[in-house]
């Protein structure tokens, strides 16, 4: 059993473009991180949100931990290549990750 | 921030036979290393949990007479798969998180595992 659902599993966009992503669950959470993957490569963190309600800003990336503390969403503005990539959302507050499917990002040119 | 290396990144087996993958921290003390695999196009899924000084703890459905880990010395875990075939193809990942650094793990460049 999932215990976090991403969607969408797959999205691809142009350079310029907006867009968001979930990480949804039925559990509380006490903190929750997202990672990006890139091709080849091994995970790396990008944020880890702890507050529900809590928003983030990354540049040209926004998460927002969902009140409850059971979701996050993260949204890109005026997506560019470099932001294609497979997006994972983790529980977080302890050492092992469990990820969720995962968002696999395609930034067309 | 902290350096995990995996070693070999790509290997080319066939199949019987057995291939050892290494997990280093460059700069930092790992008591606790984490496994995944990860097919195409899907999300990482959890193997095990290598301890330095005791046995490996895996998840369910992961067999543990395939999938030999070794957590030796504070700095290196070793996944060997053993008697490898081509359902065992596959990207194989470490991760470590430093004690100190709070959850954030760092994770290896991978490797890309094909068994011919």
């Amino acid at each position: 059993t999932q215990l976090l659902e991403q969607s969408p599993q797959f999205l691809s966009i142009q350079e310029g473009e907006n867009l968001t992503v979930y990480c949804n669950s039925s559990s509380v959470f006490s903190s929750l991180q997202w990672y990006r993957q890139e091709p080849g490569e091994g995970p790396v963190l990008l944020v880890t949100v702890v507050t529900g309600g809590e928003v983030k800003k990354l540049k040209r990336l926004t998460f927002q931990f969902g009140d409850a503390r059971k979701d996050s969403s993260l949204h890109i503005t005026a997506a560019q290549p470099g932001d294609t990539g497979l997006y994972l959302c983790s529980p977080g507050g302890a050492q092992k990750l469990v990820f969720g499917q995962g968002t696999r990002l395609t930034i067309n040119p | 921030g902290a350096v995990v290396s995996q070693h070999p990144s790509w290997v080319i087996c066939k199949s019987g036979t057995s291939v050892k993958i290494e997990c280093r921290s460059l700069d930092f003390q790992a008591t606790t290393m984490f496994w995944y695999r990860q097919f195409p196009k899907q999300s990482l899924m959890l193997m095990a949990t290598s301890n330095e000084g005791s046995k490996a703890t895996y998840e369910q459905g992961v067999e543990k007479d395939k999938f030999l880990i070794n957590h030796a010395s504070l700095t290196l875990s070793t996944l060997t798969v053993t008697s490898a075939h081509p359902e065992d193809s596959s990207f194989y990942i470490c991760s470590a998180p430093p004690q100190g650094w709070g959850t954030e793990a760092f994770f290896g460049q991978g490797t890309r595992l094909t068994v011919v």
